[in-house]
């Protein structure tokens, strides 16, 4: 069955540093998105991508944070600099265009120190 | 702006019981999926519950969808030891595409 693959599984930086979080979405689906699950909490949306472009952002997505697409299989999520509030596990999702179902990656889990 | 709410938020049971996982959305919308996940683990994808009176059934679990009391359910017969994960529904926004989620039941299901 297609997966979402995501990598580092576990990645721990330093407050201030910048992070890259990569996905490898299912090949055939256009809908891309992040979210994020802080420890023992609800999941959040955090950004949605289709076209090469953003299609919605929520108010957790500030400028800190940028996503790119830069060679038609990879999707990244970039923190600039991070903060020891964005310590949370990250989900990759991608979904088909007519597809109703939303497959969502591994995670990985940030820890910021 | 659209806000799920789930109950219980923790749920433990013993096995051979059944119970109820109610979810709650405040707008309308044409899709409701449940999510299950183990400790440090993804979301595994249950049910996708598109039309009002929808109901889906695999194995101990049975999910149903009222649009018009914007309510669904996650019926659980019988429980096992297996079950014991968190839950959660999620709901797609009618003005967007993406999924918001709710609170999450953390279910234990003792032997």
């Amino acid at each position: 069955e297609p997966e979402v693959t995501q990598t580092p599984s576990h990645q721990v930086t330093q407050m201030g540093q910048e992070v890259i979080l990569r996905c490898v979405p299912i090949s055939n689906h256009l809908y891309f998105y992040w979210y994020r699950q802080i420890l023992g909490q609800k999941v959040e949306f955090l950004v949605s991508f289709y076209n090469n472009e953003i299609s919605e952002k929520s108010e957790i997505f500030d400028d800190q944070f940028s996503v790119e697409r830069p060679d038609g299989s990879n999707f990244t999520l970039k923190i600039r600099s991070t903060k020891l509030e964005d310590s949370a596990m990250y989900f990759c999702a991608s979904r088909e265009q007519a597809g109703y179902g939303y497959t969502f990656g591994s995670g990985t889990r940030l820890t910021v120190v | 702006e659209l806000k799920v709410e789930q109950n219980p938020l923790f749920l433990s049971m013993q096995e051979g019981k059944n119970y109820t996982i109610y979810c709650n959305y405040s707008t309308t919308s044409d899709r409701l999926y449940w999510y299950r996940q183990d400790p440090g683990k993804s979301l595994e994808s249950l049910f996708v519950l598109l039309s009002n009176g929808a109901v889906k059934q695999e194995g101990r679990l049975m999910a149903s969808l009222d649009t018009k009391a914007r309510l669904s359910t996650l019926h659980i017969t019988a429980a096992v030891h297996d079950l014991s994960a968190t839950y959660f529904c999620a709901v797609r926004n009618n003005a967007g595409n993406m999924l918001t989620f709710g609170g999450g039941t953390r279910l234990m299901v003792k032997p």
